[in-house]
């Protein structure tokens, strides 16, 4: 048990939906950072935020978009959903910005019908 | 061309034989992690390096930065080490990009 928590574990939704993916940090860490795992594309880099604030941008889509709050919790939005969300996402959690190594949640596997 | 390619993408081999699985990438990075992903998904951080070699318990992990190129080994091979193997790499402009992995299946 790495100590990060993501929630829900499965999600199973509809074309052109919205959803939200919710991620805890292990205790102590300021870091969160979001990833997308599809079949066809592997493991991507979506966001990271330090305490807070925003502090890396990868391969996010317009469609979605994420936030941490000042728990430290962070949550990533999914909307206009299409077929192709569909993946595993990934939430990990780090003691600091930059160098430190990240703990990952067991994820969440959204399903786009 | 992708940033980060590993070989081999398919391993198996006998309970008890030396592993090794190469990781080289085309960017200037700050740190190189190495990834194990277990058939349940779960995704476990092995080793964060930024120059050197590091060692937990049977797996070594080396990075050599002039050649851009780092090697996860694995000594005494166990059907648990079977999983996939994920190279992935922290740009010096705070990207992350990852290889397509390598499937280590170990036989008893």
């Amino acid at each position: 048990d790495s100590g990060v928590t993501q929630t829900p574990k499965h999600l199973i939704t509809a074309t052109g939906q919205r959803v939200t993916l919710r991620c805890s940090p292990r205790s102590g860490d300021l870091s969160v950072y979001w990833y997308q795992q599809s079949l066809d594309q592997g493991l991507q880099f979506l966001i990271q935020y330090y305490n807070g604030e925003e502090r890396a941008k990868g391969n996010i889509l317009e469609r979605f978009s994420a936030q941490q709050f000042p728990d430290l919790h962070s949550e990533l939005n999914l909307s206009s959903l299409e077929l192709g969300d569909s993946a595993l996402y990934f939430c990990a959690s780090s003691r600091d910005s930059l160098i430190g190594e990240q703990f990952f949640g067991p994820g969440t596997r959204l399903t786009v019908l | 061309k992708n940033e980060v390619e590993q070989s081999p993408q398919n391993l198996t081999a006998q309970e008890g034989e030396f592993i090794t699985i190469n990781c080289s990438y085309s960017v200037g990075i700050s740190a190189l992690h190495w990834l194990q992903q277990h058939p349940g998904g779960g995704i476990v951080s092995l080793f964060m390096l930024s120059s050197g070699k590091k060692k937990h318990g049977r797996l070594i992990a080396t990075i050599n930065i002039q050649e851009k190129h780092s090697s996860l080994h694995i000594t005494a091979s166990h059907p648990r080490d079977s999983a996939v193997y994920i190279c992935a790499v922290r740009t010096s402009g705070n990207q992350f990009y990852f290889g397509t992995g390598t499937s280590l299946t170990v036989i008893p």
